[in-house]
């Protein structure tokens, strides 16, 4: 049971380029988030998926897109990176999406957009 | 929305307790979490509290809730190095997410 494993771990992008973030969770979690974090700033909510097929906007969705067609896999597309897009992404996953439930989050993505 | 606030860093010695503060703006919150990040990591989740309580213990760690206020905290007793890392207090139900502090540096120190 690996819990929410992230790909890359690490990447560096120039200005203009396109990249994908994977996410995967083994738990059949139905919910699936992707925060950013930024130095002395909490985590902000980018996009979030309430189940396969599905996704919403949150906090901070300008300039980033996701798919979720599978329910254990959720993707972050960035279409043309921008050097305000450099953080530390993050993906969590929960079994729904109500207060009570845990959200279990992944190590992390380190981006830096040149 | 949601306002939350933490202090930026703490320095405590080895052996000592560690308070770690977080106010927030809305009441209307039902449960508060507090979250560790150590250096490289994604965030594990401590512990947390439901709104109608005013206190939870669990080991080393004691949270304490004073609503009126709006006003959370969170003790860890005989502090060790291990417990080195960023503290962030998150809120919620919110918009299917939580709400989260910039996080609090606990530098314990031997």
């Amino acid at each position: 049971n690996a819990g929410v494993t992230q790909t890359p771990k690490f990447r560096v992008l120039k200005t203009g380029q396109s990249m994908t973030l994977l996410c995967a969770q083994d738990m059949n979690h139905e919910y699936m988030y992707w925060y950013r974090q930024d130095p002395g700033m909490g985590l902000r909510l980018i996009h979030y998926s309430v189940g396969e097929g599905t996704t919403a906007k949150g906090e901070v969705p300008d300039g980033y897109n996701v798919s979720r067609l599978k329910k254990q896999n959720f993707l972050l597309g960035l279409e043309s990176a921008a050097p305000s897009q450099t953080s530390v992404y993050f993906c969590a996953s929960s079994w729904t999406g109500t207060f009570q439930e845990t959200q279990y989050f992944g190590p992390g993505t380190r981006l830096l957009v040149l | 929305g949601e306002d939350v606030e933490q202090s930026l860093f703490l320095s405590v010695r080895e052996g000592d307790s560690s308070v770690i503060n977080c106010t927030y703006t809305d009441s209307s919150s039902t449960y508060l979490y507090w979250y560790k990040q150590e250096p490289g990591a994604g965030l594990q989740l401590l512990t947390y509290i439901f709104s109608n309580m005013d206190m939870k213990q669990d080991q080393r760690l004691t949270v304490l809730l004073n609503k009126k206020d709006k006003h959370l905290s969170l003790r860890i007793a005989d502090t060790q190095t291990g417990d080195s890392a960023i503290y962030f207090c998150a809120l919620g139900p919110g918009r299917r997410a939580l709400t989260f502090g910039s996080g609090t540096r606990l530098q314990v120190q031997p």
